[in-house]
């Protein structure tokens, strides 16, 4: 069955540096999600990304945030200077349209 | 202010129980409903999805039902095994816009021998 791959599944960084997050989308899928989930709360959406554009993005998606999908199969986060608050899972997923929705396992990411 | 709100927070059952978990939502318009499953540190794994047509919809021992007119939801697990341990959260699809999922906090769910 097709998968999402997320790498790495865990990242440690400095607070202020830089980190980036990738994922594989499902070949065929057309949609493309990020969320977040900090430790003990619930999973928050983040962006959705479709033709090459964000079609949509929460509040926590600020200026600190950018995603990117630089080669056709890739799915990237950047997170430009981490704070100790962007600690959290970040999930990964997408979709060919319509309900199928198929998330990745997460990379956590610890910001000390 | 759309929200997905689950009870009970966690549940401890014996092996070979039933149980039956809750989802009540206030997220309009709304397109449809669906219930994951979510091991410790892993990604959420789809169980069901009913759009606001369906009653219930079943995969296993897992039959969720959906009541569109009290946005009501429940999950039922039958005859429970020790693997069922985990959180199964209920999220809600709002209709329009790009798919985003609107996630509840979920019900922590330890099946004990």
């Amino acid at each position: 069955e097709p998968e999402v791959t997320q790498t790495p599944s865990h990242q440690v960084t400095q607070m202020g540096q830089e980190v980036i997050l990738r994922c594989v989308p499902i070949s065929n899928h057309l949609y493309f999600y990020w969320y977040r989930q900090i430790l003990g709360q619930k999973v928050e959406f983040l962006v959705s990304f479709y033709n090459n554009e964000i079609s949509e993005k929460s509040e926590i998606f600020d200026d600190q945030f950018s995603v990117e999908r630089p080669d056709g199969s890739n799915f990237t986060l950047k997170i430009r200077s981490t704070k100790l608050e962007d600690s959290a899972m970040y999930f990964c997923a997408s979709t060919i349209g319509g309900h199928g929705y198929t998330f990745g396992s997460g990379t956590r990411l610890t910001v000390v | 202010k759309n929200q997905v709100e689950q009870s009970p927070q966690s549940l401890i059952i014996l092996e070979g129980k039933n149980c039956t978990l809750q989802c009540n939502y206030t997220v309009s318009p709304f397109s449809n409903l669906r219930w994951y499953k979510q091991d410790t540190g892993r990604g959420p794994v789809s169980l069901t999805i009913m759009t606001f047509s369906e009653n219930t919809k079943s995969n296993g021992r897992y039959t969720a039902t959906l009541d569109a007119d009290t946005k009501q939801s429940s999950l039922h697990i039958t005859a429970s095994q020790l693997s069922d341990s985990a959180s199964y959260i209920c999220v809600v699809g709002p209709s329009g816009g790009y798919n985003k999922l609107i996630f509840g906090a979920g019900t922590r769910l330890a099946v004990h021998p």
